[in-house]
């Protein structure tokens, strides 16, 4: 019983295509979030969702556009795939324990997406 | 803004050798402090937290404690294992600029090999 879970696991393609990729948690959290990993192991924050609520948007592409339908998905569409695109894109959720004092609740990861543009 | 740094990779030690992966940390307010560990083809799994100074979070062996003078948030393990080879990951969470909510800021990782 995966916690949080990313499809697809592999993804190569084509400059120019349009992707997604797809993330769900079972852990009843109420925030997500996805963050890129790139070829130097560096990770950066893109978004976080909070009840579907966008409230971290960080310096990305508007070719990045994250949806979440319901609590417990956040997908990742991607426009006009370039290069730089390419990396391993990782889904994590947490739960907001104490609206004062955020920032002490432990993020959960999924595996990752590895995306390769050709 | 926030930042965090870790020691230079990567790291080669021996079986049952002592570890030490240092990680310090520039932060406003009071961060929350994580050492994340990244299996080859894996995603993240945590490892050991501490959410105020001089916590100390440990697990599996590994330990780590909130300094709050030093800003750092070293990690330890008396006696290391080949199946402890693997990327570890230092990051701090503070609340995002104008929100309540948590936003994590990792280090660059530390690759850690270890040989029997």
């Amino acid at each position: 019983d995966t916690a949080v879970s990313q499809t697809p696991k592999y993804l190569v393609t084509q400059m120019g295509n349009d992707k997604s990729i797809k993330c769900e948690q079972n852990l009843g959290h109420d925030t997500m979030y996805w963050y890129k990993q790139d070829s130097k192991k560096f990770l950066k924050i893109m978004f976080s969702y909070n009840n579907k609520e966008l409230i971290i948007n960080e310096t990305v592409p508007n070719r990045f556009s994250p949806k979440s339908p319901d609590k417990a998905h956040l997908n990742l569409h991607i426009n006009s795939l370039e290069l730089g695109d390419s990396a391993v894109y990782f889904c994590a959720s947490s739960q907001t324990r104490d609206r004062g004092r955020g920032g002490q609740e432990t993020q959960y990861f999924g595996p990752g997406t590895r995306l390769l543009v050709l | 803004g926030n930042s965090v740094t870790q020691m230079e990779g990567p790291v080669t030690l021996s079986e049952e050798a002592f570890l030490t992966i240092n990680c310090t940390y520039t932060a406003t307010g009071y961060p929350s402090l994580f050492w994340y560990v990244q299996y080859p083809g894996e995603g993240l799994q945590l490892l050991l937290k501490a959410t105020k100074a001089d916590d100390k979070g440990s697990n599996k062996g590994f330990e780590a404690t909130y300094r709050k003078e030093t800003t750092s948030f070293h990690l330890e393990k008396g006696s290391v294992q080949v199946s402890d080879s693997a990327v570890y990951f230092c990051a701090l969470s503070t609340q995002a600029g104008g929100t309540s909510y948590g936003k994590l800021t990792f280090g660059q990782g530390t690759i850690l090999t270890v040989h029997p």
